[in-house]
């Protein structure tokens, strides 16, 4: 079957860095998605990585390993505006998102 | 407007009643879903259109209808409402490649009673 791990919640410090991990087990894979849900809103688009490696955008980086079926997102220099939950998708072989339940990350002062 | 908007932004519903959810994109984007989202759950796709005239089934598409007569719209029926549908709905679209991010609208919390 196909299944996205991820854990429920985790807690870090503003000004620190946080790694949310996610391990994936999709029917083929076209590459994996991070997104960013504030409470009550929409999930708005974070990072996509489809080959091996670390990709780095701001604060942000994502990486992947294909062949442990693993990603995680990295989060620097935590600000309190980046409490949200932290939703990770594996695009399968008909490109549809597979869709993990999401981290809630909670910064405290 | 720009982006994707859906209405009504909430709404309470008896069941058995039908209801339709609206999405309208103006991004020209070929791709659209429908997704709910439940506590405790990840986003579970119910229906989807790869383009304009074609609409496909996604994980948990009973109970719920869909169309696709123009690239903007995208509504979603629910014929006979059911306590277990209450969720919130979102729609999404993508352009461009299959692998394209997805942009996603501000939702629905639908109740049914």
């Amino acid at each position: 079957g196909q299944n996205i791990d991820q854990p429920t919640e985790m807690t870090a410090t503003e000004g620190a860095i946080v790694q949310i991990n996610c391990t994936y087990q999709t029917s083929g894979f076209n590459g994996l998605f991070w997104y960013q849900q504030h409470a009550g809103e929409a999930p708005t688009f974070l990072s996509y990585n489809v080959l091996d490696g670390l990709e780095e955008k701001g604060r942000f980086s994502s990486f992947l390993s294909r062949s442990k079926g693993y990603s995680y997102l990295l989060l620097k220099e935590l600000q309190m505006k980046d409490s949200a939950s932290y939703l990770c998708a594996s695009m399968d072989s008909n490109y549809q998102l597979i869709w993990g339940a999401g981290t809630k990350l909670i910064i405290k002062p | 407007i720009a982006g994707i908007t859906q209405a009504p932004t909430s709404q309470i519903l008896a069941a058995g009643r039908r209801m339709t959810l609206r999405c309208t994109q103006d991004m020209r984007h070929n791709a659209m879903y429908w997704y709910r989202q439940d506590l405790g759950l990840g986003l579970r796709l119910i229906h989807y259109s790869n383009t304009a005239g074609t609409t496909g089934k996604g994980e948990v598409p009973d109970g719920y209808s869909v169309s696709r007569a123009n690239t903007d719209d995208f509504p979603l029926t629910l014929a006979s409402a059911v306590p277990s549908q209450t969720s919130v709905y979102f729609c999404a679209s993508s352009g461009g490649g299959l692998a394209d991010e997805q942009f996603f609208g501000p939702g629905t919390r639908l109740t049914v009673l």
